[in-house]
């Protein structure tokens, strides 16, 4: 997993501050996924971004949350005025192109808000 | 109803047993599958990457994929105690932009 880096690893909030979470995808992937994962539940879609690009935030919650992945540098996933159910482990995985070639994952950021 | 089921166990075996890991789906556009292995605190790893139906042997790990029955399995032969992990199906279909997980299976493997 380590060509997908994630920090940081782990990331404690108070309820109503806001966290950052950034994704450095593997060297010549240029599509990067976003999932939650908590404890006894799968991994849930968040965002899937191209550079610059959205292509589907189906899975993000409609408040609060936003995704980017500049030109240059990690995709951020910034969770605003976070609440005590936000914590959970967030997973940034990347590939290649789109689809026919699987996703690598990075070891994730785990968010505990206090 | 969900895209993807899959048993969370907990499953535990003796060490070199044949271990069977399995999901179901139900959309049959659904292509490509993969089976991750997920360490506690790690992120998944790639195990196995298919396309379609048939099998996909790597060493001690045989994927399985069955469209008409639209199950797919994982088989473990001579499991190790390095193999105690939660594993992951996850599949994709070409028209859509997710990749949709199974919750995970839980598997110890007992020495």
């Amino acid at each position: 997993n380590a060509g997908v880096m994630q920090n940081p690893r782990h990331l404690v909030r108070r309820r109503g501050q806001e966290a950052r979470l950034r994704c450095s995808p593997m060297k010549g992937h240029s599509h990067v996924y976003w999932y939650r994962q908590l404890p006894e539940e799968g991994l849930k879609f968040m965002v899937y971004l191209q550079k610059e690009n959205i292509i589907d935030e189906s899975g993000m919650p409609k408040e609060r949350f936003s995704a980017e992945f500049p030109k240059e540098g990690p995709s951020i996933l910034r969770i605003q005025q976070v609440v005590r159910g936000d914590s959970a482990a967030y997973f940034c995985a990347s590939s290649p192109w789109q689809g026919d070639q699987p996703q690598h994952f990075g070891d994730g950021t785990r968010l505990s808000i206090l | 109803q969900k895209e993807v089921e899959q048993d969370p166990g907990p499953l535990s075996v003796p060490e070199g047993a044949i271990v069977s890991l399995n999901c179901t789906y139900s959309n049959s556009a659904f292509q490509y599958f993969m089976w991750y292995r997920q360490y506690s605190r790690k992120g998944p790893e790639l195990l196995m990457y298919t396309y379609s139906s048939g099998n996909k042997e790597d060493g001690r790990f045989t994927a399985q994929v069955d469209k008409s029955s639209k199950y797919i399995s994982l088989f473990i032969r001579d499991s190790q105690p390095s193999d105690s992990a939660t594993y992951l199906c996850a599949m994709w279909e070409r028209s859509g932009n997710q990749f949709y997980f199974g919750t995970g299976t839980s598997l110890t493997v007992i020495p």
